[in-house]
């Protein structure tokens, strides 16, 4: 079956940096993707990774190992706004061509 | 980035009414959407994926008879929540798939809550 695991809070210092784990078992895979999303509000794009490496996006950065089936969302130098819930989402292989959510990782900024 | 625009952000019913809900690419041409059902302080669970001029695919558990989904447009597809219930209240959002980001990125919708009395 799928399965994607994160955890399910974590707390963080405004200013810090954070690390939110992301481990993933898929039938294939094509792709992981993290995703933002602010309470009541539908998600946004923040990252993509399909080969093994280090992404670099501003304050955001993805890494991917597909050996070990992990990724993790950094996020650096973090600001108040950056409270959220971080999703995610794995495209595995096959025609279906349908993502699939982890349960979200919910991320309090405090001061 | 490609827009994908969902009506309407807010519905509240009867129990035992349906709702519809339009989910729009407006920029793009979307042969396949996917609905999402997502419950308070939970994840998106995919309900079903939405096929341009045929029937929906529906995931295991989601009722088809209960959620009607009709893809009449390479632009358009509606969710219907047949005869309402309260445990049915929920946050519902449409996605598609462009390809004008390269990687074919998912694309949400502004959402929709649905509040059944």
């Amino acid at each position: 079956g799928q399965n994607i695991d994160q955890p399910t809070e974590m707390t963080a210092t405004e200013g810090a940096i954070v690390q939110i784990n992301c481990t993933y078992q898929t039938s294939g895979f094509n792709g992981l993707f993290w995703y933002q999303q602010h309470a009541g509000e539908a998600p946004t794009f923040l990252s993509y990774n399909v080969l093994d490496g280090l992404e670099e996006k501003g304050r955001f950065s993805s890494f991917l190992s597909r050996s070990k089936g992990y990724s993790y969302l950094l996020l650096k130098e973090l600001q108040m706004k950056d409270s959220a819930s971080y999703l995610c989402a794995v495209l595995p292989a096959g025609a279906t061509n349908k993502l699939i959510f982890g349960t979200g990782t919910l991320l309090a900024v405090q001061p | 980035g490609a827009v994908v625009s969902q009506h309407p952000s807010w519905v509240i019913c009867k129990s035992g009414t349906s709702v519809k809900i339009e989910c729009r690419s407006l920029d793009f041409q979307a042969t396949t959407m996917f609905w999402y059902r997502q419950f308070p302080k939970q994840s998106l669970m995919l309900m079903a994926t939405s096929n341009e001029g045929s029937k929906a695919t529906y995931e295991q558990g989601v009722e088809k008879d209960k959620f009607l989904i009709n893809h009449a447009s390479l632009t358009l597809s509606t969710l219907t929540v047949t005869s309402a219930h309260p445990e049915d209240s929920s946050f519902y959002i449409c996605s598609a798939r462009s390809q004008l980001s390269g990687f074919g990125e998912l694309f949400f919708g502004e959402g929709s809550r649905l509040t059944v009395l």
